[in-house]
């Protein structure tokens, strides 16, 4: 079965630190990938998308992920993260061909000022 | 823009009760995608539909149904409700079945609380 899976279940950072979150994924076909954000009490946003091309993917607020296939990774990465930043980040992956999408288990991203 | 509409935002019940969730998708959006997200969990997907038709359905209790009416709204029918169906209840929507390159855009989220 497909799976996602995120190995950072809590990072502190400090602010203007640079930041790497780990997602690998177990699928054999077609890869979609996404990264979300939640910000504390709100839904999830969509920070960055993978479908094909480039594998490199700059999404919004600097984050940007890339795609490495040999891997099975999807990272998202941020050069300098700010306190906003502070939420938790699901990976997710298309499953199967009706568009669902299963989730990592979330990266909990602290911020300190 | 128009996002995705839920409601209500907040519901709380008692046990045994029942529940009604609606989500209302972006304007010509004919997919619809349900989600559950239990405290501290990620979201586990519950049943999604397309063009009025359950197009998929995952981990999704026998006490929940749903479907999708004309409009492409679409309502989660929760019965028997049980403390372990307190969670927030995300629903998304897209254009077409999401694979085809289309990317689901989730709204707000009704926040259930079974006391």
């Amino acid at each position: 079965a497909q799976s996602v899976s995120q190995h950072n279940h809590h990072v502190i950072l400090s602010e203007a630190a640079s930041l790497e979150l780990g997602c690998n994924y177990s699928y054999g076909g077609t890869v979609n990938l996404f990264w979300y954000v939640q910000y504390p009490g709100q839904h999830l946003q969509l920070l960055l998308k993978y479908f094909s091309g480039d594998p490199l993917v700059k999404g919004i607020k600097g984050f940007e992920a890339e795609f490495i296939k040999s891997k099975f990774s999807f990272n998202l990465r941020k050069p300098s993260v700010q306190w906003s930043d502070t939420a938790e980040y699901f990976c997710a992956a298309y499953s199967g061909n009706t568009g669902k999408l299963i989730f990592g288990q979330g990266t909990t991203l602290q911020v300190k000022p | 823009a128009a996002g995705v509409i839920q409601s209500p935002r907040h519901l709380i019940k008692e046990k045994r009760e029942t529940a009604t969730l609606k989500c209302y998708p972006i304007p010509r959006h004919d997919t619809v995608y349900w989600y559950q997200q239990g405290p501290g969990q990620d979201p586990q997907f519950l049943i999604s539909f397309y063009e009025k038709m359950q197009s998929d359905k995952g981990s999704i209790p026998d006490r929940f149904s749903a479907q999708q009416f004309s409009d492409y709204h679409s309502e989660l029918n929760m019965s028997s409700l049980e403390l372990g169906d307190s969670a927030l209840y995300f629903c998304a929507s897209s254009l077409g079945l999401a694979v085809s390159q289309e990317t689901q855009y989730f709204g707000p989220g009704t926040r259930l609380l079974v006391l």
